[in-house]
């Protein structure tokens, strides 16, 4: 079952910034982040595991709470690099196919 | 590490031809490959599991008759999109899962253009 990102799309200013959401009805193994853009395949952003976790990449950071079925993107003091389409992917179980969701467009402006 | 490439980039070809589309995991073994449509502006749509040395898995209402998938090594899978139509253009990405770490991320290829005319 797809699950759900939100917003759809945002625009940001440089600097400022942006939470990106994903909600699954089903239990969750683990969530995937992938940015994507315009023309290009999705890059790798990280991955979160069952048991809770919260990663951090530079100004990116991630959180899962396994128990809601739900997982945040955090995109701190965004940079124009930062533009693009921010999927969430979900796995039910270890080594499952993970499924996308219908992503998050993100504009950040100079 | 994990760099998965495609072959070919973009493709233009006549209605009814098949077009072949290669995956390559170039750093890595794959036991499980992955193929996955995009339309513009829209998700990533998974059409088929391919397994080395077995058959492909096809999600719901992929033809797997149309959509050819053979995994011929731990590092190539391969797509076939027979009798093409215009409808059958799209982006194509597929994408990797290391054999030896899975728990990892799958890892995508750069995608494949098709515009079938």
């Amino acid at each position: 079952q797809q699950p759900v990102q939100s917003p759809q799309a945002v625009i940001l200013r440089e600097g400022e910034d942006a939470v990106i959401n994903c909600s699954s009805s089903k239990a969750l193994y683990s969530v995937h982040w992938y940015r994507q853009k315009h023309g290009e395949a999705p890059v790798f952003l990280m991955i979160l595991l069952k048991g809770g976790e919260q990663k951090g990449h530079e100004k990116i950071s991630a959180s899962f709470n396994e128990k809601k079925q739900q997982s945040s993107l955090y995109l701190t003091a965004s940079q124009l690099s930062y533009s693009g389409t921010y999927f969430c992917g979900t796995e039910s179980g270890r080594d499952d196919k993970i499924i996308f969701g219908k992503g998050t467009r993100l504009h950040i402006l100079p | 590490g994990a760099v998965v490439s495609q072959h070919p980039s973009w493709v233009i070809c006549k209605s009814g031809t098949s077009v072949k589309i290669e995956c390559r995991s170039l750093d890595f073994q794959a036991t499980t490959m992955f193929w996955y449509r995009q339309f513009p502006k829209q998700s990533l749509m998974l059409m088929a599991t391919s397994n080395e040395g077995s058959k492909a898995t096809y999600e719901q209402g992929v033809e797997k008759d149309k959509f050819l998938i053979n995994h011929a090594s731990l590092t190539l899978s391969t797509l076939t999109v027979t009798s093409a139509h215009p409808e059958d253009s799209s982006f194509y990405i597929c994408s990797a899962r290391p054999r030896d770490f899975p728990t990892d991320t799958q890892y995508f290829g750069p995608g494949t253009r098709l515009t079938v005319l």
